[in-house]
């Protein structure tokens, strides 16, 4: 059974440290989403890869955020320093990338809490 | 650029109750939409789809088609029970073979027995 793996599961971190969350999508897979979803802003795309290039990071943070394709089977979004105002759960996705018709596969998330 | 608008929730039903969920689009071209379901504590997925005018997508009891004529595809169902209290996301795809897809609020759903 193929689905998207996220890890930590739970992250809780004091303001100033770095946290990094990693995710393993789907075997073949070449486009690779990070989401941010929060109770105010809802869920939000904060960068997206296909074969491990980055297509768009216009939705991130620059000064504090990154994201990385290592190799094809690891997606790492990174935060340094951390800020109270980036609690929410953090969502990987990955698809086949073959149209406008495919399903995108959700990992479980990431529940940040930056204290 | 591309747009979804669903309805405002929380929507509160008895089970058996009757579902519909608003949404509408404003895409150029020609996208595909999507409904995904969040359940409790994890991640988005996909619940039904459909890729041209007048299609209808169908899943679990539920569906929705694709009207071009008025950019909408209402989520409904006929007779809804408390496991589908969970958050429903209409979103479309419309960027070529990038597969990036522009996603709504959400709606949260409750289903009370």
């Amino acid at each position: 059974d193929a689905r998207v793996t996220q890890t930590p599961r739970h992250k809780v971190t004091e303001m100033g440290q770095e946290v990094t969350m990693r995710c393993q999508p789907i075997l073949g897979h070449n486009t690779v989403f990070w989401y941010r979803q929060t109770m105010m802003q809802g869920l939000e795309l904060l960068a997206y890869f296909r074969n491990r290039a980055p297509l768009d990071d216009s939705g991130m943070p620059k000064d504090r955020f990154s994201a990385e394709m290592p190799d094809a089977t690891l997606a790492t979004l990174k935060i340094q320093p951390s800020e109270p105002r980036d609690s929410a759960v953090y969502f990987c996705a990955s698809g086949a990338g073959t149209g406008r018709e495919d399903e995108q596969f959700f990992g479980p998330g990431t529940r940040l809490t930056v204290l | 650029g591309d747009s979804v608008t669903q309805m405002e929730g929380p929507v509160t039903l008895s089970e058996e109750a009757f579902l519909t969920i608003n949404c509408t689009y404003t895409a150029t071209g020609y996208p595909s939409l999507f409904w995904y379901v969040q359940y409790p504590g994890e991640g988005l997925q996909l619940l039904l789809k459909a890729t041209k005018a007048d299609d209808k997508g169908s899943n679990k009891g539920f569906e929705a088609t694709y009207r071009k004529e008025t950019t909408s595809f209402h989520l409904e169902k006929g007779s809804v029970q408390v496991s589908d209290s969970a958050v429903y996301f209409c979103a479309l795809g419309n960027s070529g073979g990038y597969q990036k897809v522009t996603f709504g609020t959400g709606t949260k759903l409750q289903v009370i027995p």
